[in-house]
């Protein structure tokens, strides 16, 4: 059964950079079938995607995240990983990774991980 | 940027009530929509891909349909445990973009 794990800081000081970790167990993240990827979820409100990578390091990032996102991918290890510099207070939320097929939908998600950007 | 409008916000059902959602895309997406259950403290959990296909263990009570720019997610003989948030979301394009979500109470 495949899992995916997110891990990193809970709290991040406003300016600095966010960074996570998401390992996968249960599967490979170097099959040629599937993306990788990031979406958040602030605190009451919706859902937003990121970016995604491939396991070959090609990455699609959210426009209006671009400026501040790099997603990198390590197969050696089955990680992925998300940084995002210059965190707000507008940046707290929940960061999912997960998988998604090929101009499909992601299926297997994370169970989630708070970072909240607090001095 | 392709933007998903669902409705209603909120919905408030007995038990054994059929519930419809509905989803509207900005422009046309072909069958590139999906559907997620969202509970409480949850990650969401995929319930209907490409419009119309039920993902694996889902029961049957849940249903999508449509194509184009108006899709439509179904709870037939809706039960307790399906008290959740329902968002759509589109893999039409970049970017992938999800619905504001609607939320299913209780009665």
């Amino acid at each position: 059964q495949l899992q995916l794990q997110e891990s990193g800081p809970g709290l991040v000081k406003p300016s600095e950079t966010l960074s996570l970790t998401c390992t996968v167990s249960g599967g490979s993240i170097g099959s040629t079938d599937y993306y990788w990827g990031w979406i958040r979820q602030p605190p009451g409100k919706g859902l937003e995607w990121i970016g995604s990578i491939y396991y070959s390091g090609s990455t699609y990032y959210n426009p209006s995240l671009k400026s501040r996102v790099t997603i990198s991918v390590d197969t050696s290890k089955n990680q992925f990983s998300l940084n995002l510099t210059s965190v707000t207070a507008a940046d707290t939320a929940v960061y999912y990774c997960a998988r998604r097929g090929v101009g499909a939908a992601p299926d297997y998600w994370g169970q989630g991980f708070l970072v909240t950007v607090s001095s | 940027e392709i933007v998903l409008t669902q409705s209603p916000d909120f919905q408030s059902v007995t038990p054994k009530e059929k519930v419809t959602i509905t989803c509207r895309a900005s422009q046309s997406i072909g069958s590139n929509l999906h559907w997620y259950q969202q509970k409480p403290d949850q990650s969401p959990k995929l319930l209907i891909r490409f419009a119309s296909q039920s993902f694996s263990g889902v029961p049957s009570r849940f249903s999508g349909s449509g194509s184009g720019t108006d899709f439509t997610l179904t709870i037939n003989s809706l039960e307790t445990e399906d008290a959740a948030t329902y968002y759509c979301h589109q893999s039409s394009s970049l970017p992938w973009t999800f619905g504001q979500g609607t939320k299913v109470e209780i009665k």
